[in-house]
């Protein structure tokens, strides 16, 4: 198993560029999640989708979108990026919501100029 | 809603002391509390938890203590190595199909 994967791990973008963070999960989980990490600010929670069909706002949704395109994927999207959205991005996936220990991925570094 | 509050926000200990990291939660009603450990450059990764229903658990060096009543967790761990320095998560439950809620993380640092 695989656990859950992230695409890209790195990448730049200019101000205003838009694109795809893509996360998949091979472990049949129903719920997946993005978070954003910060220096000294943890772990903040962007969107969830708690079930397949079903997406959330989280504590900072402003400037993302996210699909849930099928069971093991959960994708987040930049349509116009900005200098404040530059962090490192995590997914994670657990078998349903709070109670059930969440797998994180291994991030995407976004630096946006 | 659930507020989980993490303290020392960093803790430097000599290589074999032991380190304890406290965090307190909010809603009584919370019944899951695990425990995150995050490499440099990795995503965190859970090391130990605890439910509701037990006071204490153990997995070799590491520990967790929980009181419900005073709503606070603690991990605990003993004969610290140099591997162990990481930056620690701990989180908290709260109810229905709603996310963990993490602090904010101790960079703890152990000196050889």
């Amino acid at each position: 198993n695989a656990g859950v994967t992230q695409t890209p791990k790195f990448q730049v973008l200019k101000t205003g560029q838009s694109m795809t963070l893509q996360c998949a999960q091979d472990m049949n989980h129903n719920s997946m999640y993005w978070y954003r990490q910060d220096p000294g600010m943890g772990l903040r929670l962007i969107y969830y989708s708690a079930s397949e069909g079903t997406t959330d706002k989280g504590e900072v949704p402003n400037g993302y979108n996210v699909s849930r395109l099928n069971k093991r994927e959960f994708s987040l999207r930049l349509e116009s990026a900005a200098p404040s959205q530059t962090s490192v991005y995590f997914c994670a996936s657990s078998w349903t919501g709070g109670k059930d220990t969440q797998y994180f991925g291994p991030g995407t570094r976004l630096t946006v100029l | 809603g659930e507020n989980v509050e993490q303290h020392p926000s960093t803790l430097s200990v000599q290589e074999g002391d032991s380190a304890v990291i406290k965090c307190t939660y909010s809603d009584s009603a919370s019944n899951y509390f695990p425990w995150y450990k995050q490499e440099l450059g990795k995503g965190p990764q859970l090391i130990i938890d605890i439910r509701s229903n037990v006071g204490e658990k153990k997995d070799q060096r590491i520990a967790v203590t929980l009181n419900k009543t005073a709503k606070h967790f603690s991990l605990h761990i003993t004969e610290t190595q140099p591997e162990d320095s990481a930056v620690y998560f701990c989180a908290a439950e709260i109810s229905g199909n709603t996310p963990l809620v993490f602090g904010k993380g101790t960079r703890l640092s152990v000196i050889a």
